[in-house]
C-alpha cells in the first residue's frame, strides 16, 4: 500500500524559519511534490524533488531522502502570507495519479 | 498559455438530487485530467482520472462518476447526492504522467443539504 504522513497543523513567527516533514512508505516511488494551498483555494505546485538532496528555490527549498522515505519543506523569512496549507504528494512509477498526504496547516504569527 | 476553468464556484444541493460539475482546459492537447475532491480541513481525494477521452480510471468506488466527452472536457456526475458528497471538488490537468506538474482549477465548493 502506500502511505503519507506529515504533521497537522504547525506554527511560526513573522521572520523565522519553519521545516515542514513529510514521510512516505510507497511502492515504486518516484519523486514527491510540495504544493501550497490557502484557504478556500486550489493548490498551487511548489517544487518536485526526483534525486536525493536539497532543492532550493528563493525562500523556499526542497528535500528528498529516497533511502529513508523523507522529504522536508523549508521555509525561510516567514511572511504573513504563507499562512497556508502545504501538500506533499507523491507519484510512482507506471503511474498517471498522485497520492496526496493530508497537508500541513502553518500558520505564521506576527 | 493554459488556463483550466471549473464551474460553477458554489453549489448548494438537497440530499438526492443530481449533481454534475464541469471542467475544462485551454491551451493544451491530449492532457491529463484529474477529480479530487476535498473534504473540511483535509487533504485531497483522488476520484477519477483520465488519459484520453473516454477513458476513465475510478480510484474511489461511491455514487459519483466521470465522463471525458472531448479532449478537454471533464464531468463529474452523480444521479443522487449523499450528505457526504459535501466538499471541495477539484479539477486538475497535467501534460502527462504523474512525474508532470499538476494545474489546478479554481474549485467548486458543494454543500449538500
Amino acid at each position: 500500500g502506500q502511505n503519507i504522513d506529515q504533521p497537522t497543523e504547525m506554527t511560526a513567527t513573522e521572520g523565522a524559519i519553519v521545516q515542514i516533514n513529510c514521510t512516505y512508505q510507497t511502492s515504486g516511488f518516484n519523486g514527491l511534490f510540495w504544493y501550497q494551498q490557502h484557504a478556500g483555494e486550489a493548490p498551487t505546485f511548489l517544487s518536485y524533488n526526483v534525486l536525493d538532496g536539497l532543492e532550493e528555490k528563493g525562500r523556499f527549498s526542497s528535500f528528498l531522502s529516497r533511502s529513508k522515505g523523507y522529504s522536508y519543506l523549508l521555509l525561510k523569512e516567514l511572511q504573513m502570507k504563507d499562512s497556508a496549507s502545504y501538500l506533499c504528494a507523491v507519484d510512482s512509477y507506471n503511474t498517471d495519479k498522485l497520492i496526496f498526504g493530508t497537508g500541513t496547516r502553518l500558520q505564521v504569527f506576527p | 498559455s493554459q488556463t483550466i476553468h471549473q464551474w460553477p464556484a458554489t453549489l448548494v444541493q438537497p440530499v438526492g438530487s443530481p449533481l454534475s460539475l464541469e471542467c475544462t482546459v485551454e491551451g493544451t492537447s491530449n492532457p491529463n485530467l484529474y477529480w479530487y475532491r476535498q473534504a473540511a480541513g483535509r487533504g485531497l481525494q483522488l476520484l477519477f482520472y483520465s488519459v484520453g477521452i473516454g477513458q476513465i480510471s475510478s480510484e474511489v468506488p461511491q455514487n459519483l462518476s466521470a465522463s471525458r466527452p472531448q479532449d478537454r472536457q471533464f464531468i463529474l456526475s452523480s444521479k443522487k447526492l449523499l450528505l457526504s458528497d459535501s466538499g471541495f471538488y477539484l479539477c486538475a490537468w497535467s501534460g502527462g504522467g504523474a512525474s508532470y506538474e499538476q494545474y489546478f482549477g479554481p474549485g467548486t465548493r458543494l454543500t449538500v443539504t
